[in-house]
């Protein structure tokens, strides 16, 4: 099975700050990532797939980019809508697995 | 517009079965693979199974094999997941979430994400 990292676990930040997320996988997975947002207490949000093509109605200040076993979700300048936990996810063949999870907070 | 309504969650003992739904409305829903994703309280993802846009492929985490059974009724626009044998870690809030990519194309391919999400229904597996 393919397994996904996420770095860092939590991460800490003002608005207005540019926050990375990194998402590395256990073997090459070309270009099959999808990024995804998840507010307390809500279902996930769908925001990025083929690892850098922004869904439609996704604000341009999400970006992706990678590809084979390392991966980032850039957000340019932090909204304070953005604070909540982002999960990377990998769909090779018939094969789903996500990340930990990355919670971004408050600073 | 899609929407993914959830429905069959509760409290059921070790060892017993429960049946989830989810009604789909919004777009064509024999045309796309649609999958079962599950969370733990407190805890990150876990995809569980998946159909393909004709039913005629079905695939399982390791964790549910042979327990789970997923199907979806195209007459009703519905999906089930029939959970039995369940445990304790099968305690989770359940998602339903539509294929993003056209079902033919994700068959073939055997890839899919999720771009649209029901609000989940909580399963309790508890004595």
């Amino acid at each position: 099975d393919i397994q996904m990292t996420q770095s860092p676990s939590t991460l800490s930040a003002s608005v207005g700050d540019r926050v990375t997320i990194t998402c590395r996988a256990s073997q090459s997975i070309s270009r099959w990532l999808a990024w995804y947002q998840q507010r307390p207490g809500k279902a996930p949000k769908f925001l990025i797939y083929d690892a850098s093509s922004l869904e439609s109605g996704v604000p341009s200040r999400f970006s992706g980019s990678g590809s084979g076993t390392e991966f980032t979700l850039t957000i340019s300048s932090l909204q304070p809508d953005d604070f909540a936990t982002y999960y990377c996810q990998q769909y090779s063949t018939y094969s789903w697995t996500f990340g930990q999870g990355t919670k971004v907070e408050i600073k | 517009q899609v929407q993914l309504v959830e429905s069959g969650g509760g409290v059921v003992q070790p060892g017993r079965s429960l049946r989830l739904s989810c009604a789909a409305s919004g777009f064509t829903f024999s045309s796309y693979g649609m999958h079962w994703v599950r969370q733990a309280p407190g805890e990150g993802l876990e995809w569980v199974a998946v159909t393909s846009y004709d039913g005629s492929n079905k695939y399982y985490a390791d964790s549910v094999k042979g327990r789970f059974t997923i199907s979806r009724d195209i007459s009703k626009n519905t999906l089930y997941l029939q959970m039995n044998s369940l445990r304790t870690e099968d305690t989770a809030v359940y998602y339903c979430a539509k294929g993003g990519i056209d079902g033919a194309t994700a068959k073939v391919r055997g890839m899919d994400y999720f771009d649209y999400w029901g609000q989940g229904t909580l399963v309790t597996v508890s004595s």
